[in-house]
């Protein structure tokens, strides 16, 4: 089953705009990574925020975790045309072994 | 450093035939995922081995799917016989190791039962 659910499935901006995209979770976890995927190709690791983290910044990137509510919120600034892509949330749960379980994603599409 | 390597890249076979997949992961790497990835979801983990050992196997439909690691490097997903919902992506990943690390993803393979 889907662990992150995430929240809008699909996001169309200007470039420039920021964007910010939301998962939630039903279990509790060790930590929350958040992934990209340009169409058709794998997914790239953009950030990993622990449970005992509440933000973290990445360039370009921020991310906020609300262990209280299970979510998280992935915030990316000053958007360009090459930030075009998937965006899933990914949670490692506790006592899962390291098993991560990704959400449905969210579409970015930034206009230039 | 290279990348986690996939092949193929496209597979188009018809249904009740069988197919393997290869996935060699970054040099190092003692842990090495399968996903399936159908179109317009987030990955599914199938399988999920330390060195070549299984760690996670819930998810992976035995009575069609199969995967080793042999010599805990290089691995094969096979699918037999192949039914139409198995068209989606198979991904392939490998980490340091199975816990808080990010994961590094292949290309995948994109498979199509006709």
């Amino acid at each position: 089953s889907q662990q992150g659910e995430e929240d809008p499935q699909a996001l169309s901006i200007q470039e420039g705009e920021n964007a910010t995209m939301n998962c939630s979770y039903k279990t509790s976890i060790n930590n929350l990574q958040w992934y990209r995927q340009n169409s058709g190709r794998g997914l790239v690791h953009l950030i990993l925020i622990r449970s005992n983290e509440r933000e973290k910044h990445s360039g370009r990137l921020r991310v906020t975790l609300d262990t209280s509510k299970k979510s998280s919120s992935l915030l990316i600034t000053a958007s360009r045309a090459a930030d075009t892509a998937s965006y899933f949330c990914a949670t490692d749960a506790y006592n899962q072994g390291g098993k991560l379980i990704f959400g449905q994603g969210t579409e970015l599409s930034v206009k230039p | 450093e290279a990348g986690v390597a996939q092949s193929p890249r496209y597979k188009i076979i018809e249904k009740r035939q069988s197919v393997a997949f290869w996935c060699n992961p970054i040099s190092g790497h003692a842990t090495l995922y399968w996903y399936q990835q159908i179109l317009g979801q987030g990955p599914k983990l199938l399988i999920q081995f330390q060195n070549n050992g299984v760690v996670d196997d819930s998810q992976l439909p035995k009575d069609r799917f199969s995967a080793e690691r042999l010599k805990g490097v290089d691995s094969t997903l096979k699918i037999q016989p192949a039914k139409l919902e198995d068209s989606a992506v198979y991904l392939c990943a490998s980490s340091l190791g199975g816990k808080a690390y990010e994961q590094y993803f292949g290309p995948g393979t994109r498979l199509t039962v006709t």
